[in-house]
């Protein structure tokens, strides 16, 4: 059964650091999307892309996120200078189109 | 923001028996609605939909009632097995016109099910 996959599982990271996390979406998807999850809190929604553009973002989506679709299959999301509330868990998802997205297993930021 | 609202953090179900998980909403301009299991470590698993010009959507043990007049919205397990067991998610969103849903999501209900 297709799936997204993100890399990597797992990031620490020192505040003011740059990351990037990875997601490999499904691969006849057209559109996708970027989420977060903050320990005990709800997920909540970052930006979604579809034909090379941002199609919406959330306002927690500010200047130091960006995302990128470098080729056929990565899809990218990158935090210029890290702090400490943006540890969270991070999900991909995608979808063909419709309201159902598919997820994927998240990958865990840890700012210190 | 509590758009989308699962008062209820967890309940726990004989194995067998109805699960029976609630949600409500606030915002009239949601037009789909979603049910999504999440088992630790793991990301969030599609289970079913409703569109909001539909009351009732039914995929096997799984079967979703909306009710648009209260703004409610409930997922029935029926029978409920141990597998079920799970942190479940209701979601909704509002088309914006580009393809893409941006879907609100509740807190989540932590469903047990005892053997």
């Amino acid at each position: 059964e297709p799936e997204v996959t993100q890399t990597p599982s797992h990031q620490v990271t020192q505040m003011g650091q740059e990351v990037i996390l990875r997601c490999v979406p499904i691969s006849n998807h057209l559109y996708f999307y970027w989420y977060r999850q903050i320990l005990g809190q709800k997920v909540e929604f970052l930006v979604s892309f579809y034909n090379n553009e941002i199609s919406e973002k959330s306002e927690i989506f500010d200047d130091q996120f960006s995302v990128e679709r470098p080729d056929g299959s990565n899809f990218t999301l990158k935090i210029r200078s890290t702090k400490l509330e943006d540890s969270a868990m991070y999900f991909c998802a995608s979808s063909g189109g419709g309201p159902a997205a598919f997820f994927g297993q998240g990958t865990r930021l840890t700012v210190v | 923001d509590q758009q989308v609202k699962q008062n209820s953090p967890s309940l726990s179900v004989q194995e067998g028996r109805i699960s029976i998980l609630n949600c409500d909403y606030t915002n009239s301009m949601f037009d789909y609605f979603l049910w999504y299991k999440k088992y630790p470590a793991e990301g969030p698993t599609f289970l079913i939909s409703i569109s909001s010009i539909k009351d009732k959507n039914e995929d096997g043990r799984f079967t979703v009632f909306l009710n648009k007049s209260a703004k409610h919205l409930s997922l029935h397990i029926v029978p409920s097995q141990p597998g079920d067991s799970a942190v479940y998610f209701c979601a909704a969103s509002a088309y914006s016109g580009a393809g893409s849903y941006q879907l609100t999501f509740g807190k989540g209900t932590k469903l047990s099910v005892i053997p």
